[in-house]
């Protein structure tokens, strides 16, 4: 099947700094990525959806300047958590649709995100 | 917009005993129905999808799920669980647009040996 990535898979960082995360689909074309957080315990919660060379669509509540999202290719998106705070911390999880198949959307690992 | 719903926070199972994990869906029109397992400190792995045809699906790791219209449910079951079943079990739904997914709140699983 599909493989997606993410990079790093952790990250512990102090506050007040910014984190990048890459989500990479390996083997099929993404024209849509879309970034969730998910707090322990809890469900995935969509951020938002990313569209290839386009911006970002922020679902209601989060803050587009403080999660920046960048998809500048078909295989490769990037969420930047920017002056991060400890609430910040979480796992946050992409997904990539593949454009050619059905619109099959394929998760990546996960990014577990600490901050001091 | 779609929505899911998992009623039960957790479902506890003996090892080899059929498991049955609920979901009800909210969707205009036809809707896509998905179940996904994660385990500690990992992303999501895919178990089963309905998108049309017949309404009982075959999955992974022997897992399947019927689709009933009639009353907006995807539920997930196995007819005999294993320990390795225990995991966080997730349903989603799209609808036909191919907008977003959308979870429900989760069903932690744990069967016990």
């Amino acid at each position: 099947g599909a493989v997606v990535s993410q990079h790093p898979s952790w990250v512990i960082c102090k506050s007040g700094t910014s984190v990048k995360i890459e989500c990479r689909s390996l083997d099929f074309q993404a024209t849509t990525m879309f970034w969730y957080r998910q707090f322990p315990k809890q469900s995935l919660m969509l951020m938002a959806t990313s569209n290839e060379g386009s911006k970002a669509t922020y679902e209601q509540g989060v803050e587009k300047d403080k999660f920046l999202i960048n998809h500048a290719s078909l295989t490769l998106s990037t969420l930047t958590v920017t002056s991060a705070h400890p609430e910040d911390s979480s796992f946050y999880i992409c997904s990539a649709r593949d454009s050619g198949s059905l619109n099959e959307q394929f998760f990546g690992p996960g990014t577990r995100l600490t901050v001091l | 917009a779609q929505s899911v719903a998992q009623p039960e926070d957790q479902v506890n199972v003996a090892e080899g005993n059929p498991l049955t994990v609920k979901c009800t869906y909210s969707v205009s029109g036809n809707p896509y129905l998905f179940w996904y397992v994660q385990y500690p400190n990992r992303g999501l792995q895919f178990l089963l999808k309905y998108i049309t045809g017949d309404n009982l699906v075959k999955g992974s790791y022997g897992f399947e799920a019927e689709f009933n219209k009639s009353q907006t449910s995807f539920h997930l079951k196995k007819p005999s669980a294993l320990v390795s079943d225990s995991a966080l079990y997730f349903c989603a739904v799209r609808d036909m647009t191919g907008n977003d997914m959308r979870f429900g709140a989760g069903t932690r699983l744990t069967v016990k040996p």
